[in-house]
Order: structure tokens, then sequence, then C-alpha cells
């Protein structure tokens, strides 16, 4: 089966760096997102890993080993509208021929001035 | 704005109801998936749809149903409601199978 794990709350300051961590068991590993969403509103894509290793864009950075189920979302020089919850997802690949993209329960992070 | 559409935006109706759903995907996206997600379970996997033809089906209910049409949008057909089937029904779309998903505003559903 699948498993994923990320912390439900974290808090942090703004202007600090916060890491939002994720680990997972699957059986067909096939690339991992972060998505943001805040309340009531729609996910939006931040990031996807396939390879091993970090993947930057502006203030996020999402970090990848795959050998340890393990990835991680950076958040830089944090603001107060990154208060959300971050929600990470691994792609799965299935016998048959098909992906199915499985979502954590995502970390609600809440900045405070 | 993500280019993936839904209506309506919120529906409340009664137990025992069906209601449809609907979603027009970003242009050019093949793929379109729809999500459910209520308070206490996160954002579960319900159906994906590829080019008219289902491709994967997570946990969806007997009582539910989808379909892609040959414009690409789609609607999730939701009966014999329940009060636990309130939740937040969103819809994503993707160029094809294995790219990222862009979601929709999502649609409220209150099932009194």
């Amino acid at each position: 089966g699948q498993n994923i794990d990320q912390p439900t709350e974290m808090t942090a300051t703004e202007g600090a760096i916060v890491q939002i961590n994720c680990t997972y068991q699957t059986s067909g590993f096939n690339g991992l997102f972060w998505y943001q969403q805040h309340a009531g509103e729609a996910p939006t894509f931040l990031s996807y890993n396939v390879l091993d290793g970090l993947e930057e864009k502006g203030r996020f950075s999402s970090f990848l080993s795959r050998s340890k189920g393990y990835s991680y979302l950076l958040l830089k020089e944090l603001q107060m509208k990154d208060s959300a919850s971050y929600l990470c997802a691994v792609r799965d690949w299935f016998s048959g021929g098909y992906n199915k993209l499985i979502f954590g329960a995502g970390t609600r992070l809440a900045v405070h001035p | 704005d993500s280019g993936v559409t839904q209506t309506p935006k919120h529906l409340i109706t009664a137990t025992g109801q069906r209601v449809t759903l609907r979603c027009s995907p970003r242009s050019g996206d093949l793929s379109v998936y729809w999500y459910q997600q209520s308070l206490d379970q996160g954002l579960q996997f319900l159906i994906q749809y590829y080019n008219g033809e289902e491709r994967a089906k997570g946990n969806i209910l007997e009582r539910f149903s989808a379909q892609q049409f040959p414009d690409l949008h789609s609607e999730l057909n939701l009966s014999s409601l329940e009060l636990g089937d309130s939740a937040l029904y969103f819809c994503a779309s993707s160029v094809d199978l294995d790219n990222e998903q862009f979601f929709g505003p999502g649609t409220r559903l209150t099932v009194l």
C-alpha cells in the first residue's frame, strides 16, 4: 500500500526559514509533488522532484531522496501570505499502466509577525 | 487562476438527492481528475479520465460516477447523497497522464 507522512502543524516567524518534511512508502514511486493550499481554495503547484537532489524555485526549494523515501520543502524569507497548508503528493505507478497521485494529509503552516 | 473551471461553486441539497458537478479543463489538457476533500480526510483521489476514457480509479463510491465528454469537459454525478458526502470536490487537469495537475476552484457540497 501507500503511506505518506507529514507533520500536522508548524509555526514560524516572518522572515525566517522553515522546512516541511514528508516521508513516503509506495510500491511504484514515479515522482513527488508539493502543493500549497490556502483554506477553502484550490491547491496550487509548487514543485516537482523525480530525481534525487534539490530543486530551487525562488523562495521555495524541494529536496528528494528516493532511497530514504524522504522529501522536504524549504521556504525562505517567510511572508504572512505563506500561511497555508502544504501538501506532499506522490505519483505511484500501478500495474495496468497508470499513475495515481496520492496526497498526504498536509501540513498547516502558520507564519507569525 | 489555473484555467480550470468548475460549476457550481456551492451546492446545498438534501440526503437521498442526486447532483452533478461540472468541470472544464485548461485549454489543451486531455486529462481530468476528480478529488474529494473533507475536513477529516484530506484530499482523496476519486477518478481520472484521459481523452474521454477512464484511466484510473481511486476511492470512488459506487453511488458516484463520472464521465468525460468529446469536448473534454467532465461531470461527476453523486447520487443517494448522505451527510458524509458533504465536502469540497475539486477537479484538476493536466496536459497528459504524467504532468503536473492544475486544480479548479472546487465545488462545496453541503448535504443537509
